[in-house]
């Protein structure tokens, strides 16, 4: 069975250029994550989704991040414009229950 | 919010030594799981502990929950370099879903 999908791997790009990270969870997974990883800490939650609804996104910087998973599969996060501090790697995870979760290999962002 | 605060931030043993690392929140947990990151990688899960006083066991490794499902630890006996990563706790709060994780405990081993 296949993980989770996450690309690019990488990304660098300029501050204030958007970027986009697209995610496939593992076939029958409702319950998608993103999350955000900064060196040296644990993941951070952006944004929780219910098949396509996004039932939290108390902790999206929502005047440059986005979000959408329109057809309660894979996702795509955006940001835009990017700056410095975003630099980091942005994890992806989806689980069938509220137990174990499974997480993708991340995309590291460099903010130049 | 709660916070969930992990000790110590790092870790580094001989091989063969033991190594525990504890999770503390600042709110009453509905249950906390444990994940394992080698380096470069990403958060594998371990564990999920639901029970006050839990204590689960996985070959080596040891799962605590306390009483008041406000604290647990990660005991590892005899360490093996393929222990080498960063363990996190995770917790989930009695009134919601979020799981918080913790910082993390980075554990080195050396042969």
């Amino acid at each position: 069975e296949a993980g989770v999908v996450q690309s690019p791997r990488y990304k660098i790009i300029e501050k204030k250029q958007p970027v986009a990270f697209w995610c496939n969870p593992i076939s029958g997974h409702n319950t998608l994550y993103w999350y955000l990883q900064n060196l040296g800490q644990g993941p951070e939650l952006l944004i929780r989704y219910e098949n396509e609804e996004a039932v939290d996104d108390s902790q999206l910087p929502k005047d440059r991040f986005s979000a959408e998973r329109l057809k309660g599969v894979d996702s795509t996060l955006k940001i835009q414009p990017a700056e410095l501090g975003d630099s980091a790697v942005y994890l992806c995870a989806s689980s069938l229950t509220y137990n174990e979760q499974f997480f993708g290999p991340g995309t590291r962002l460099t903010v130049l | 919010g709660q916070q969930v605060m992990q000790i110590p931030q790092y870790q580094h043993v001989q091989e063969g030594e033991d190594f525990t690392t504890y999770c503390n929140s600042s709110t009453t947990l509905s249950n906390i799981q444990w994940y394992k990151q080698r380096p470069g990688g990403h958060p594998v899960f371990l564990i999920q502990l639901v029970k006050s006083g839990e204590v689960k066991k996985q070959k080596r490794l040891t799962f605590q929950f306390g009483e008041a499902k406000k604290n647990s630890s990660l005991h590892i006996t005899a360490t093996q370099t393929t222990d080498v990563g960063t363990y996190f706790c995770a917790g989930r709060e009695s009134s919601g879903y979020a799981l918080n994780f913790g910082k993390g405990t980075s554990l080195l081993v050396t042969p």
